[in-house]
């Protein structure tokens, strides 16, 4: 049974430019969850996704920020127009419905240079 | 809103020594409690959990945590640490109504050095 998957594994990106962030979450789950780890921090809650819906969306940034489920496909986080302040560690969890255990991916590090 | 605290951000313990990490929350009620490791650019794997019942948990790899409810409390603790458990700890609470999960808030995490 694989894990959580998010692809790229590493991203580098300019200023300006869109950087689109991918997971797949572990068989049988249907709740995805993305979260932000930023250099010397924990890590942050950004956005809670079920198949088609945000749930709860109060940890993203207001602008250039947004997230996706669709009904067939990965989990899509999305950020337009990259700032160097935008580097991080991106990182994706799952979990079944009904659990309150969340299962991590392997992480996304983005760069803008 | 919660929060969650873990005062020591690095801890240095010998090889074969035992080990105690804090984690203290803040919230209105008991939340669910969560400790994960992470190892240098990996992701985060699940120690184990608190969700109600007996207060001493047990987790992989030989961890433990206990509950204090009068101290905010959810430290995680090992008898004997080995070399492999040189990492980052995180401490996480779920404060979400009802029996799926929620957004976690993070403690900055403990990160853990083990001397030979």
């Amino acid at each position: 049974n694989a894990g959580v998957m998010q692809n790229p594994r590493h991203l580098v990106r300019r200023r300006g430019q869109e950087a689109r962030l991918r997971c797949s979450p572990m068989k049988g789950h249907s709740h995805v969850y993305w979260y932000r780890q930023l250099p010397e921090e924990g890590l942050k809650f950004m956005v809670y996704l079920q198949k088609e819906n945000i749930i709860d969306e109060s940890g993203m940034p207001k602008e250039r920020f947004s997230a996706e489920f669709p009904k067939e496909g990965p989990s899509i986080l999305r950020i337009q127009q990259v700032v160097r302040g935008d580097s991080a560690a991106y990182f994706c969890a799952s979990s079944r419905t009904g659990t309150k255990e969340q299962y991590f991916g392997p992480g996304t590090r983005l760069t803008v240079t | 809103a919660q929060s969650v605290t873990q005062p020591d951000i690095h801890i240095t313990v010998s090889e074969g020594a035992s080990l105690e990490l804090r984690c203290n929350y803040s919230y209105g009620a008991t939340p669910y409690l969560f400790w994960y490791v992470q190892s240098p650019g990996q992701g985060l794997q699940l120690l184990l959990k608190y969700f109600s019942g007996d207060t001493l948990v047990q987790g992989i790899k030989g961890f433990e945590a206990e509950f204090k409810r009068s101290q905010s409390s959810f430290n995680l603790r090992k008898p004997s640490v080995h070399w492999s458990d040189a990492a980052e700890y995180f401490c996480a609470v779920d404060t979400g109504p009802g029996g799926g999960a929620d957004g976690l808030t993070f403690g900055k995490g403990t990160h853990l050095i083990i001397q030979p």
